[in-house]
This record gives structure tokens, C-alpha cells and sequence, in this order.
């Protein structure tokens, strides 16, 4: 099925340990984005790749670090994981290049669900 | 910071009533997003506004823009059981920022 898959679908750190998140998909979508959802605060956003090669930070970018693999998919790493980071992670992507989201909305994974102890 | 917020944080209404929920946000848009969050899922987009609308409708949706007050509602006409999610606007920028969400509880 056309989407966006997230791996892991739940993990436990513990505090210092790292892990990448996965994600990718199948759509040919040029941009791609990283959440994370807390209780009570929406989703906000860490990093997100506009296209293939490129990266930028969003609202909450400290303690990650993201690759663009190549156009299908995009990771989030924790280098060094905290209590603070655990959350509930969302992958989403769009198919513009320019402007993204201008006129379509975003498709998003099911999630990975964080847990730092 | 330029999270949006959105109220009520919480409505519960009885099957066949309307739900309406308030969105707000701080800067000059693109376009206004709402999306659905049943939970422990993914969030699936329900409607897009561009900044040169002022209405829009999809099936039982109904979304409005005002873009002077930097305000949007999303209104679910003959509510269902099924409606039961949490609901997120999302403004775009150059890219997408969300709104703390509105939680809705339909009972049967």
C-alpha cells in the first residue's frame, strides 16, 4: 500500500543510548518532515527536508540530528537520548518541491512510540 | 513561539448534534490545514483553505478562513460516533506548523 512506514513502531532507551527512526515513502514525494506529539502540545516540528539533499530545522531541532537518504527516505537520530524526548514521533511527506504544502496536504505514518528511561 | 492554538480543548456532544471547533495562529499563511487523529494513529488530512478563501466544504465538513483576525473553524455537521478523534489545524508557512488540538467525544 502507497504511504508512509515508520520503524520502529515503539521503542525503549535508555538515558544515553542512540537509535535512528526510519522512514520512508513510496509516494515520490520531494519533501519530508519529522514531528514529535506531546500530550497536550499538537505536533511540532524537529527537521524537515524540502527535497532530496537538502535538511533544515523546525521549531525543536536540539538533540536530533536527520539524513535524507535519497528521495524515498528520511531519518531522525538521537545521538545521546533523554527523558525529554520521550514522545510519540511522526514521518509525514508532500509531493511539492517549491513552497511546500502550498496545495496539498501532508500524508503522515502511524508513528513510533519513544520512551527514554 | 508560532504554534497555533485551537478551543475548546475538549467537546462532547450526543450523535446528530453539530461540533465546532476554533483554530488561531500567529503569522501570514499559504494555506490553513485541518486534520483528524483517532487515537494512538496517524493524523489523515481532512480539508485544505488557501489564504484567498473564506469557505470551504467537504461532505458533512465545513471550514471558514478570516484571514484579518488570523482565525479558521472547522464545523462537523450531523455528528457521528465515528467523528470520536482529536482534531489539529495546521497553518502553512513554508512549512507546516499545528495547532494543539481539539478533542472530540461523540456519544451514541
Amino acid at each position: 500500500n502507497a504511504g508512509v512506514t515508520q520503524t520502529p513502531k515503539f521503542q525503549v532507551l535508555k538515558t544515553g543510548q542512540s537509535m535512528t527512526l526510519q522512514c520512508a515513502q513510496d509516494m515520490n514525494h520531494n519533501s519530508m518532515y519529522w514531528y514529535r506529539q506531546d500530550p497536550g502540545m499538537g505536533l511540532r516540528l524537529i527537521y524537515y527536508s524540502a527535497s532530496e539533499g537538502t535538511t533544515d530545522k523546525g521549531e525543536v531541532p536540539n538533540g536530533y540530528n536527520v539524513s535524507r537518504l535519497n528521495k524515498r527516505e528520511f531519518s531522525l537520530r538521537l545521538e545521546s537520548a533523554a527523558p525529554s524526548q520521550t514522545s510519540v514521533y511522526f514521518c509525514a511527506s508532500i509531493r511539492t518541491r517549491t513552497s511546500p504544502a502550498k496545495n496539498y496536504g501532508y500524508t503522515f505514518g502511524s508513528g513510533t512510540r519513544l520512551t527514554v528511561v | 513561539s508560532q504554534q497555533g492554538e485551537e478551543d475548546p480543548q475538549a467537546l462532547s456532544i450526543q450523535e446528530g448534534e453539530n461540533a465546532t471547533m476554533n483554530c488561531s495562529y500567529k503569522t501570514s499563511i499559504n494555506n490553513l490545514q485541518w486534520y483528524r487523529q483517532n487515537s494512538g494513529r496517524g493524523l489523515v488530512h481532512l480539508i485544505l483553505i488557501r489564504s484567498n478563501e473564506r469557505e470551504k466544504h467537504s461532505g458533512r465538513l465545513r471550514v471558514t478562513l478570516d484571514t484579518s483576525k488570523k482565525s479558521s473553524s472547522l464545523l462537523i455537521t450531523a455528528s457521528r460516533a465515528a467523528d470520536t478523534a482529536s482534531y489539529f489545524c495546521a497553518h502553512n508557512t513554508d512549512k507546516l506548523i499545528f495547532g494543539t488540538g481539539t478533542r472530540l467525544q461523540v456519544f451514541p
